[in-house]
């Protein structure tokens, strides 16, 4: 998965919880992406950064925010964790050195909200 | 609508057969067109790549793009039970990528 992992991997947490999800690289990638995938939607994009404290909405970014200080550390939170939530979500990475902008995705965080 | 539509299936053929998947979009700005292999419970891999429009062949696989009907595809010859996976299209826009629903394949042996 080009050396990014995301953690934790599987979480069941309850309505209302605050909820963060990590994403780690060590490929030194400027880009970086939080995505969800549920039945019948594909991949939609959450957030995405193009630098450290330099970050973007994507389609679906009601009730998440980001933050990454580091290069190599990308977080998603969750203020108030709702069913809707409920998703597989995957971090990519993008050096956009080329320009149709490969994306590296990694593993993949399974979150249940109950 | 969604900018890149994509008929998710179930497809499901017999090993040896040739596939077609198909999408469309609806944004003009696309330039990029690629296409994501997921196996089940692993995170999305390129697969190809197409640049505008034109054809682009990779050992079993070729990747088509048509943008006077916005209309995008990849086929697979000589299917492989091993080919069997979710198969994504996606536009690419500056620094972003737009993803269709998604296609599940399965090759039967």
């Amino acid at each position: 998965d080009a050396g990014i992992t995301q953690s934790p991997r599987h979480k069941v947490t309850e309505t209302g919880t605050p909820v963060t999800l990590r994403c780690h690289q060590t490929e030194n990638h400027r880009y970086m992406y939080w995505y969800r995938q549920d039945p019948g939607h594909g991949l939609r994009l959450i957030h995405y950064s193009y630098g450290v404290k330099d970050t973007d909405k994507g389609e679906v970014s009601d009730g998440y925010s980001v933050s990454r200080s580091k290069t190599e550390d990308f977080l998603l939170t969750l203020e108030s964790a709702t069913s809707s939530q409920t998703s597989v979500y995957f971090c990519a990475i993008s050096d956009f050195q080329r320009k149709y902008n490969e994306q590296f995705f990694g593993p993949g965080t399974r979150l249940t909200v109950l | 609508q969604k900018e890149v539509e994509q008929d998710p299936g179930p497809l499901s053929v017999p090993e040896g057969a040739i596939v077609s998947l198909n999408c469309t979009y609806s944004n003009s700005a696309f330039q990029y067109f690629m296409w994501y292999r997921q196996y089940s419970r692993k995170g999305p891999e390129l697969l190809m790549y197409t640049y505008s429009s034109g054809n682009k062949e990779d050992g079993r696989f070729t990747a088509q793009v048509d943008k006077s009907s916005k209309y995008i595809s990849l086929f697979i010859r000589d299917s492989q039970p091993s080919d069997s996976a979710t198969y994504l299209c996606a536009g690419s826009e500056g620094g972003k990528l737009i993803f269709g629903q998604g296609t599940e394949l399965s090759v039967k042996p």
